[in-house]
């Protein structure tokens, strides 16, 4: 079975550049969660998603951060415009199950974006 | 906020010692998991414990919760080369009870 996957692996852009992560989940799961990572703040969580729909966004930065799942196989998340600061790994993960009850969360690769 | 926080944040051991992490949180859980994350991958789910679970073992990999002090440890016996990564334990938390997650302890283990 694919995993959870997520692209581009690597994107190296400059300020004030629109940035789109994209993800597609594991086929099945209805919850979608994207994780920021940095060696300051650690593993972050900026939004968690069921059945489409996002349930808690409280973890997203700022207005210049926003994230969609137009349908349960695909998700983006935005950085318009990019900040230096904004430099990390960014993680979308999957799992099944509604509000959280101790299911295993998939992560993907990651993608790993450099603001210059 | 942080759930779950992780003690110590490096360890360094050598290959065939045991390697012990601890983690700490803040409310009242039903369940805690670990997971490892080599370096520049994504996080790959090693073991879950429930709350009703005092121990729970898998492999090499030994877990306890203790409710009472809100704190679990990870122990990897026999450790190996291989097992050099960040561990990292996660409980849930926030109005919808998502995972969140601790701030790591990286394990290096010399051969």
């Amino acid at each position: 079975d694919a995993g959870v996957i997520q692209s581009p692996r690597h994107e190296v852009t400059e300020m004030g550049q629109e940035v789109t992560l994209r993800c597609k989940p594991i086929s099945g799961h209805n919850s979608l969660f994207w994780y920021r990572q940095t060696m300051m703040r650690g593993l972050e969580l900026l939004i968690y998603f069921n059945n489409n729909v996002p349930i808690d966004d409280s973890g997203m930065p700022e207005d210049r951060f926003s994230a969609k799942m137009p349908n349960a196989s695909f998700s983006t998340l935005k950085i318009q415009p990019s900040e230096p600061r904004d430099s990390a790994v960014y993680f979308c993960a999957s799992s099944l199950g509604g509000e959280y009850s101790g299911n295993t969360i998939y992560f993907g690769e990651g993608s790993w974006l450099t603001v210059v | 906020s942080q759930q779950g926080e992780e003690d110590p944040q490096a360890l360094s051991i050598q290959e065939g010692e045991n390697a012990t992490m601890n983690c700490s949180y803040k409310t009242s859980i039903n369940n805690l998991q670990w997971y490892r994350q080599n370096s520049g991958r994504g996080l790959v789910h090693l073991i879950l414990i429930r709350s009703n679970e005092r121990e729970k073992h898998s492999g090499r990999l030994r877990v306890t919760l203790d409710t009472s002090k809100k704190s679990s440890s990870l122990l990897i016996t026999a450790s190996r080369a291989a097992d050099t990564a960040s561990y990292f334990c996660a409980a849930p938390s926030g109005s919808a009870r998502q995972l969140t997650f601790g701030s790591g302890t990286q394990l290096t283990v010399l051969p």
